[in-house]
């Protein structure tokens, strides 16, 4: 079955260290994205990705930096420059045409040791 | 600035109490908007889409409906297993935009 697959489930920092969140897909969508959830607060977004080696800073991208290299892979790094990291972070993928939605991957949930 | 606001913020009905959620929304060239679920430490699933106002889209016992103003998720006789929290998500001219979602629970 087609989907979105977020790795690792859990994980967590330490202070001064960078962390990579995995996200792959096999849906043959074109953009992919990035948003953080915090309780109570809708979904943020991070970084945006419509097309291989190009990628967009959403409205939260401080502290955060992104790359694709391959149409299933988007890869998000938590540098140690974000100070408020603990957050369950998501990824999604559509078509290109952003009239279509969504489809999430099962998030990952960062925190702060 | 587009704007996505859900309310209530919690609803706890008992099983068989029918109800309606709004998501009310302020947004420069409507896209589309969508409805997801989210259970707990899960991505949101994808329920419905809605493009004009007047559209219908109905599902087991949720049915969605939409004005130029705000989206309405209503839900028939619903049951334990439709506890979540619900996302509105408003696609405008420029962005996607979430409300902050409606935590329905739904007791036996």
């Amino acid at each position: 079955d087609g989907g979105i697959t977020q790795s690792p489930k859990y994980l967590f920092r330490k202070e001064g260290q960078n962390v990579t969140l995995s996200c792959e897909q096999n849906l043959n969508h074109d953009a992919m994205y990035w948003y953080r959830q915090d309780p109570g607060q809708g979904l943020r977004l991070i970084y945006y990705s419509q097309i291989v080696n190009d990628f967009q800073k959403g409205d939260i991208a401080e502290g955060y930096s992104v790359s694709r290299e391959k149409k299933e892979s988007f890869p998000l790094t938590v540098t140690s420059a974000q100070k408020n990291p603990t957050a369950f972070y998501l990824c999604a993928s559509t078509p290109r045409d952003r009239d279509r939605p969504q489809h999430f991957g099962d998030g990952t949930r960062l925190s702060i040791l | 600035e587009d704007q996505v606001t859900q309310s209530p913020e919690a609803l706890r009905l008992q099983e068989g109490e029918s109800s309606s959620l709004n998501c009310s929304y302020t947004v420069s060239g409507l896209r589309g908007l969508f409805w997801y679920r989210q259970d707990p430490g899960k991505g949101p699933e994808f329920l419905f889409t809605l493009y004009s106002a007047g559209e219908e889209k109905e599902k087991e016992r949720l049915k969605a409906t939409l004005t130029k103003k705000e989206s309405f998720l209503h839900i028939t006789a619903p049951k334990p297993e439709d506890s979540a929290t619900y996302l509105c998500a408003v696609s405008g001219a420029q962005k996607l935009v979430f409300g902050q979602g409606t935590r329905l629970t739904i007791n036996p």
